[in-house]
């Protein structure tokens, strides 16, 4: 299994909803990542977790707030956003930085996405 | 800080002709991996080729292949054979190999014409 799942392909949300964003893998990936796409836009990162705990957070606002509940599943819980918040948000995962040897990559490989707007 | 520039917003290219996409690079890294990613109009975010620093010889896969020159900072995708299912946005990712994170250029927008 190489595939990087999301839920729900499509979300539309008032700015005054609680919403949830979901990303799955089963490569065994211990790290996944969040990353926020506007049209024709590389995609932005916005939080890493490694081996369950978050790495990195691109200094977000708080009203996105990333959960890593276990090394296959990563959410996303929105709350109070905005209509400039609306994109693509890209979930994806990676071997991770410890199993580094040579010819080791660590690619990320990418879910479909969720496209959300925000009203 | 690493940064990763393309150069070329967009390109069109004949169906069975070859394309050349630029990608350009700033670190002071020694070892370090570089990729290509494909994103078809389905928005999915592919992997096309990778390369380590470290080998020195360029890598293919099938109708894909980059050309490495490490002392310029240079990682260009060369297609050839282009097909309709080629037509994508093409993004050049830099990675630091003590790291999980991306460097993501701006992207080339590569639509093939039948």
């Amino acid at each position: 299994d190489t595939e990087v799942t999301q839920t729900p392909k499509h979300l539309v949300m008032g700015m005054t909803n609680k919403k949830s964003l979901k990303c799955e893998q089963h490569m065994g990936h211990r790290a996944m990542y969040w990353y926020k796409q506007k049209a024709k836009k590389p995609p932005e990162l916005m939080f890493v977790y490694s081996y369950e705990k978050l790495s990195i957070n691109e200094s977000v606002p708080s009203r996105f707030s990333p959960e890593c509940p276990n090394s296959s599943l990563l959410n996303l819980h929105l709350h109070a956003l905005q209509p400039e918040d609306s994109a693509l948000y890209l979930c994806a995962s990676s071997q991770g930085i410890l199993r580094r040897t040579s010819g080791f990559y660590n690619e990320q490989f990418f879910g479909p996405g969720t496209r959300l707007t925000v009203l | 800080a690493q940064t990763v520039t393309q150069s070329q917003p967009e390109m069109s290219v004949q169906e069975a002709e070859t394309v050349t996409l630029s990608c350009t690079y700033d670190t002071s890294e020694s070892n370090y991996y570089l990729f290509w990613y494909k994103q078809p109009p389905s928005r999915q975010m592919i992997l096309v080729i990778r390369q380590e620093a470290y080998k020195q010889q360029n890598a293919t896969e099938n109708r894909f292949s980059v050309n490495f020159q490490k002392a310029a900072k240079s990682f260009s995708l060369k297609i050839s054979d282009s097909q309709l299912g080629d037509t994508a946005m093409y993004f050049c990712a830099f990675m630091k190999v003590t790291g999980n994170q991306f460097y993501f250029g701006t992207g080339t927008s590569l639509t093939v014409i039948p």
